[in-house]
This record gives structure tokens, sequence and C-alpha cells, in this order.
């Protein structure tokens, strides 16, 4: 089975301060996938990478920069953390893009 | 530029009803189609796709979609729904995105709840 995994469940964070979310997937995948997710607006996709070193940005990239030095791994960086990126932050892997992504559990983190 | 509705933001089904979950898309060429379920402080699960083939795909828990090509629609359904079966469902299209990279676009979600 397919295996995503993230640094953490729960987060909390002051404003400005900067936050690291890592997610690792264990089946030699691709691509790979950050979405927050908020009540009302479904998914949005932050960025993406189809490749060590590649990245590629989404729907919503402003405020976020992303870091992917393994294959495995790929990390979400906010720089200076605003009340306004309290979210849920789902990572997702695939194959490729005909296949289904999986996700990791999921970071609910909270700006204070 | 592509695009997912799920018209529906609550459906309510009694336990051992049929139950369908809409899903309207808007894409250029030929769509690939995804139904995921979220339950509750959990990431999404995948449920079943579509890509090219018999426009009736099923897929796990008992799940199947109908893919609609003239209604540009793939609802999800199920025969007989189950108290279990409650939990947020996403459907979504893949889309290209330029420099030979797609991503996917997903509906906002339809809450799922089966009535005992």
């Amino acid at each position: 089975d397919v295996k995503v995994t993230q640094s953490s469940r729960y987060l909390v964070k002051r404003t400005g301060e900067k936050v690291f979310l890592e997610c690792v997937q264990d089946m030699d995948h691709e691509n790979m996938f950050w979405y927050r997710q908020d009540p009302g607006l479904g998914l949005r996709l932050i960025y993406f990478s189809y490749d060590v070193k590649m990245k590629e940005k989404g729907d919503i990239p402003e405020g976020y920069s992303v870091s992917r030095e393994k294959k495995e791994r790929f990390s979400l960086i906010l720089e200076s953390a605003s009340t306004n990126q309290t979210s849920m932050y789902l990572c997702a892997s695939s194959f490729s893009s005909r296949y289904e992504q999986y996700f990791g559990p999921g970071t609910r983190l909270t700006v204070t | 530029a592509q695009s997912v509705a799920q018209p529906e933001d609550q459906v309510n089904v009694a336990e051992g009803n049929p139950l369908t979950v809409k899903c309207t898309y808007s894409v250029s060429g030929n769509p690939y189609l995804f139904w995921y379920v979220q339950y509750p402080n959990r990431g999404l699960q995948f449920l079943l796709k579509y890509i090219t083939g018999d426009n009736l795909v099923k897929g796990s828990y008992g799940f199947e979609a109908e893919f609609n090509k003239s209604q540009t629609s793939f609802h999800l359904k199920k025969p007989s729904a189950l108290v279990s079966d409650s939990a947020l469902y996403f459907c979504a299209v893949r889309a290209y995105s330029g420099a030979g990279s797609y991503q996917l676009t997903f509906g906002k979600g339809t809450k799922l709840s089966v009535i005992p």
C-alpha cells in the first residue's frame, strides 16, 4: 500500500513565524502536491512537483514556497505565517497524471 | 479553464436506500475524472476513476459512477447506503496546466449523511 505521511497532525504557530510542513511518500512516485482545504472552498492546489528540484505553482501559491531535494520528500514552507493561512494542509503523491493521487492524513495548522 | 461543480452541499439519504452524489465538469479534451471520500479528520481516499472505456465505473466500497459525455456529468452512486458511508465526497477532473504537467481540479465537496 502507498503511504503518504505528514510530519504533524496539528500545529500551532504565531504570526510571523517561519513554518515547515514535511511530506514523505514511500512508493517512488514522480508527482507530489500540496493543497489547502477550507470549508466551502474544497481543495485548492498550492504547489506541485513532477520531479526532484522541479516545482510548479498551483492556484494559490502566494505566501508559500516548496522544496523537493529528494524524490520521496516534498516540503511546504510558510515564510512568514499569517492568520489567513490557518487551514488544513494536505499532501498527495501520484505515479503520473493518469493515476489517482494518494493523500496524507493532513496537518491542521492554526496561526495565532 | 477547467472546472468541477458539485451542486449539492449536502445530501441526506435513509440507510438502505440508493444514493447519488452529483458532479458536472468542464474541461478541454478528453476528461479524466475521479471521486474521493474524506472521513472526519482524515485525508482523502480514492474511490474510483474514469479515463476511458465503459461509461459505468465500479470502485471501492460498492460505489460506482456513470460517465455521461453529452451531459458532462460523472455522478457517484451506490445501490444501498450504509451509515458508515457518511462522509465528505469530492469529485475531481484532471486538467492540463502547461509545460507537460497536469493537475487535478476539485469540486467543493458534498457532505453525505446516511440516516439510520
